[in-house]
């Protein structure tokens, strides 16, 4: 079955530094890959989408990289402050316009000032 | 501020209760989704309507009956529930479409809290 993983553990990283954080999944050919970020308690907020033939994508402070060979996306966040501090949610999608977007768990980041 | 309104944001119903939950967006966008989110746990798809039409139904039990008045309103009636069905119920919608410039984002709303005793 398709399934995605993402580090279950916290993620806690000192103010400034680069915070990495890595989607690896199995079973699906995606045409696309995002990223949202999710606060306790409230809805996700999108933050990229990477294509499939694309390998690296930025906005701002955020840098995604997509490996198809490897099945493996990675989420940086440059100068990470503490109001990055959330869950970081990995999102894969068949194709664009389609509506079978698969969430994995996510990744909880900690940023200490 | 979400530009997708939930409604209630907190609902505690028991068991034998009749509820409805209420999801509006003023975007023009014409898919609209039901999520399940349990906590550290994955937002899942439970229904996605395109064009106020059911496009996908994950296999959810029929307590739970989507329906889609127009295209600005999604709503999810509750029957008959629970207690493993409470969770956070996400609201999103999207513009469906396949051109390059569909980032095929999502816009979800705060969530409904649901607790069934």
């Amino acid at each position: 079955s398709q399934k995605i993983e993402q580090n279950s553990e916290a993620l806690n990283i000192q103010e400034g530094k680069t915070a990495t954080l890595t989607c690896n999944y199995t079973n699906y050919s995606p045409a696309y890959l995002q990223w949202y970020r999710q606060d306790p308690g409230r809805g996700p907020v999108f933050l990229l989408l990477i294509r499939e033939n694309e390998k690296e994508k930025r906005k701002e402070r955020l840098k995604v990289t997509f490996d198809t060979t490897l099945k493996q996306s990675l989420f940086h966040i440059t100068a990470s402050q503490p109001a990055d501090s959330a869950t970081y949610l990995c999102a894969l999608a068949p194709d664009v316009g389609g509506f079978k977007t698969i969430f994995g768990a996510g990744t909880r980041l900690f940023v200490k000032a | 501020d979400t530009e997708v309104t939930q409604t209630p944001k907190h609902l505690v119903m028991g068991m034998t209760n009749k509820k409805s939950l209420k999801c509006e967006q003023h975007m023009g966008h014409r898919a609209m989704y039901w999520y399940k989110q349990k906590a550290k746990k994955p937002p899942e798809l439970m229904f996605v309507y395109s064009y106020e039409k059911l496009s996908i139904n994950e296999s959810v039990p029929s307590r739970f009956s989507p329906e889609c008045p127009n295209s600005s309103l999604l709503n999810l009636h509750l029957h008959a529930l629970q207690p493993e069905d409470s969770a956070l119920y996400l609201c999103a919608s999207s513009q469906p479409g396949r051109s390059l410039a569909n980032t095929g984002e999502l816009f979800f709303g705060e969530g409904s809290r649901l607790t069934v005793l």
